[in-house]
């Protein structure tokens, strides 16, 4: 079973729509939760880490729920500008600190 | 200030030659990380460096693969013998003091083995 499972879309919603990508990470050591952004044929960016109270930034919103080891990211009002592809990263410190991605959720933003 | 350095940005060769891949990080950045994307495995660590030490590099796939950190401003990845299977995004990537600081990536190198 893979570390960390993303659905991969693609999610192609209009401007101003809101949108919803999940990930799920299969170990419960899993010590800290990242999204990241990666522009087509560009390096990932991180986007916000993710806390268990859940945190906010903008129009950017990201939620943990540890029972269920899931991580969530929304995005409201999107824009033509969030199309990307969203990377979800969990960070195990039983395994020396390593990062693990998921391979990615694309998302297009139609005009 | 410079984000890390990445070269070459494309690399084609043949199967069986050497191939090194180098990398600059961010000037102070104590770890540095290694880390290759294909559509299908999305983004592996291969290994990451500490103050210029192998910390884990239990993502190498196989012996053909090593990497090394001489100092603080230069890494290598270096494959030999390389094969079409080898072909992938290598990245670059290099955090401030901790392996769960940011994480900074390079552009990348994209390597096609023919």
């Amino acid at each position: 079973r893979k570390e960390v499972e993303q659905d991969p879309g693609p999610f192609n919603v209009p401007e101003g729509a809101t949108v919803a990508f999940n990930c799920t990470y299969s170990n419960s050591a899993s010590q800290s939760f990242f999204w990241y952004r990666q522009d087509c044929r560009k390096e990932p960016k991180l986007l916000m880490s993710v806390y268990s109270s859940g945190n906010e930034d903008g129009r950017f919103t990201a939620q943990l729920n540890r029972a269920s080891q899931y991580i969530s990211l929304l995005i409201r009002d999107s824009k033509l500008s969030d199309s990307a592809t969203y990377l979800c990263v969990v960070n195990r410190m039983d395994t020396g600190n390593q990062f693990y991605f998921g391979t990615g959720t694309s998302l297009t933003v139609i005009p | 200030d410079a984000g890390v350095i990445q070269s070459p940005r494309h690399e084609v060769t043949e199967m069986g030659q050497e191939v090194t891949l180098r990398c600059k990080p961010i000037s102070g950045h104590d770890y540095l990380f290694w880390y290759r994307q294909t559509m299908m495995r999305g983004l592996e660590l291969l290994i990451y460096f500490n103050n210029n030490v192998p910390i884990d590099d239990s993502g190498m796939p196989e012996d053909r693969f090593s990497a090394k950190m001489p100092n603080a401003s230069f890494s290598t990845l270096k494959i030999q013998p390389s094969e079409p299977r080898d072909s992938a995004v290598y990245f670059c990537a290099s955090s401030l003091h901790t392996s769960t600081d940011t994480q900074y990536f390079g552009p990348g190198t994209r390597l096609t083995v023919l």
